[in-house]
């Protein structure tokens, strides 16, 4: 089972600021990376797919890169409704996998 | 754009089968591979498994083959079940979809789940 895991756990951030958030593979999975965005009590949300393309409707402050093992997900300019739990998920071998999360507070 | 409409229980009894239901709507439940994960209380996603609309499944071996994943086209609709269910199955449970199994695009809202006597 490939491991996948998230840097930082949380982060607390102001609004306007830059984030990035690291997913780091067990092993080699291509580009077979894809991050989500959740919110309290809500069922999450695709915003990149294989690593870098951005998902239909997505803001473009959201961006991905990497390929491999290592694999980041940027916020530019982050805003107050950004305040979520940001998971990365594998499917390059099964069964899938998913990091542990990394939550984000606004300041 | 296709929606998930999700039912089951909410309660299930220690060592029973839990029974889910994900009804498809606004689109076909044809050539899409149907997931189900899992979110115990304060805690990250697991994926369960999915199927595929023609019938092939994959699970999680994490489960040790307490999982079936069913489809019924006529209905619209893609089903899971979970035998012995203990205290550690208690979570949320979603089933999603996608055209490809990759990622997935198209999320239900969720059925909180307890185990309890």
């Amino acid at each position: 089972e490939i491991v996948l895991t998230q840097f930082p756990d949380f982060q607390s951030v102001t609004p306007k600021e830059k984030v990035t958030i690291t997913c780091r593979a067990s092993q080699s999975i291509g580009s077979s990376l894809h991050w989500y965005q959740q919110k309290p009590d809500q069922s999450p949300k695709l915003l990149i797919k294989y690593a870098s393309q951005s998902f239909s409707g997505v803001p473009s402050r959201f961006s991905g890169s990497g390929s491999g093992t290592d694999f980041t997900l940027t916020i530019n300019s982050l805003e107050a409704e950004d305040a979520a739990t940001y998971y990365c998920h594998q499917s390059s071998s099964l069964p899938h996998t998913f990091g542990q999360g990394t939550k984000l507070e606004i300041k | 754009q296709v929606q998930l409409q999700q039912s089951g229980p909410g309660l299930v009894k220690p060592s029973e089968t839990l029974s889910l239901n994900c009804t498809v709507s606004a689109g076909s439940i044809s050539s899409y591979y149907w997931s189900w994960i899992r979110q115990p209380p304060g805690k990250g996603l697991e994926w369960i498994g999915y199927i595929f609309s023609g019938g092939s499944t994959n699970y999680n071996p994490s489960l040790k083959g307490r999982v079936t994943m069913s489809i019924h086209t006529s209905k619209n609709r893609f089903s899971l079940r979970l035998s012995s269910m203990t205290a550690a199955d208690t979570a949320v449970y979603y089933c999603a979809g996608t055209k490809t199994v990759t990622y997935m695009d198209v999320w239900g809202k969720g059925t909180t789940v307890i185990v309890s006597s």
